[in-house]
C-alpha cells in the first residue's frame, strides 16, 4: 500500500463550483500534513497546513481525521486560476508527497 | 519569484559529462533538500541536509553527489548519469524547529532545474 494515496483525477468543474479532494495515508506516526499546489512545469508551492481542528483560508478548507487517516481539501467558488495539481503531503522525518489530484476549472 | 534560487534552469548533458546543480537561499533556513520529479509524478526525496551535514540519503546512486558548502548553498554534483535520470530536480529549504522529528516547517521550493541526459 502506498504511504499516501490520492485520486489522480482529473476533476473537471465549472467556475463557481465547490470541489473536494481526499487523501488517505498509511503511516499513523505522520507528524504534520499539508496541501501543496503545483502548476504545470512549476515547483510545488505550499497551499496550507492541515490542523486536527480543521482550518480555513479564504475559499479553502482543510480537515484532518487521524482516526480514519485521511485529510481533505475543499475549494469553494472555484476560479479558473485554481486549475493545478493538488498534492497531499505528509511529514515524518521528511516530506512524502501523494501523486496529486489534477483540477481543471472550466469557464 | 521564489526565495530559493536554482541554477541552471535547464541542463542538457551527455552520459560522460560532469556538471553541478546549484541552489541558494537567504532565508536563514538550516535544512535543505534535493528532490527529483519525473513527469506526472510527485517529487521524490533524494537528500536532506541539516546544519550543513547530510542527514538523509534516500539510497540515491553515487553518480549523484550532494554538497553543502555553507548554510545558504546546496550543490548537486552529477557524473556519468543515465537517460533515466532525466527529470526536474527541485531544491527546497526550511527552518529547523525542535527535534529531528519536527523538521521542515514549511518547505520552500526553488523553480527547479530541468535536466536532460542524452
Amino acid at each position: 500500500r502506498k504511504e499516501v494515496e490520492q485520486d489522480p483525477g482529473p476533476f473537471n468543474v465549472p467556475e463557481g463550483a465547490t470541489v473536494a479532494f481526499n487523501c488517505t495515508y498509511s503511516n499513523s506516526a505522520s507528524q504534520s500534513f499539508f496541501w501543496y499546489r503545483q502548476d504545470c512545469r512549476k515547483e510545488p508551492k505550499l497551499l496550507m497546513s492541515v490542523y486536527s481542528s480543521g482550518n480555513e483560508d479564504g475559499r479553502f478548507t482543510a480537515q484532518l481525521n487521524r482516526a480514519s487517516q485521511y485529510i481533505s481539501l475543499l475549494i469553494r467558488d472555484s476560479k479558473l486560476s485554481d486549475s493545478a495539481t493538488y498534492l497531499c503531503v505528509l511529514r515524518g522525518r521528511a516530506l512524502t508527497f501523494g501523486s496529486g489530484t489534477r483540477l481543471q476549472v472550466q469557464p | 519569484d521564489t526565495e530559493v534560487t536554482q541554477t541552471p534552469k535547464h541542463l542538457v548533458m551527455g552520459m560522460t559529462n560532469k556538471k553541478s546543480l546549484k541552489c541558494e537561499q537567504h532565508m536563514g533556513h538550516r535544512a535543505m533538500y534535493w528532490y527529483k520529479q519525473k513527469a506526472k509524478k510527485p517529487p521524490e526525496l533524494m537528500f536532506v541536509y541539516s546544519y550543513e551535514k547530510l542527514s538523509i540519503n534516500e539510497s540515491v546512486p553515487s553518480r549523484f553527489s550532494p554538497e553543502c558548502p555553507n548554510s545558504s548553498l546546496l550543490n548537486l554534483h552529477l557524473h556519468a548519469l543515465q537517460p533515466e535520470d532525466s527529470a526536474l530536480y527541485l531544491c527546497a529549504s526550511s527552518q529547523l524547529i525542535g527535534t529531528e522529528h519536527t523538521w521542515g516547517q514549511p518547505q520552500h521550493f526553488g523553480d527547479g532545474t530541468r535536466l536532460s541526459i542524452l
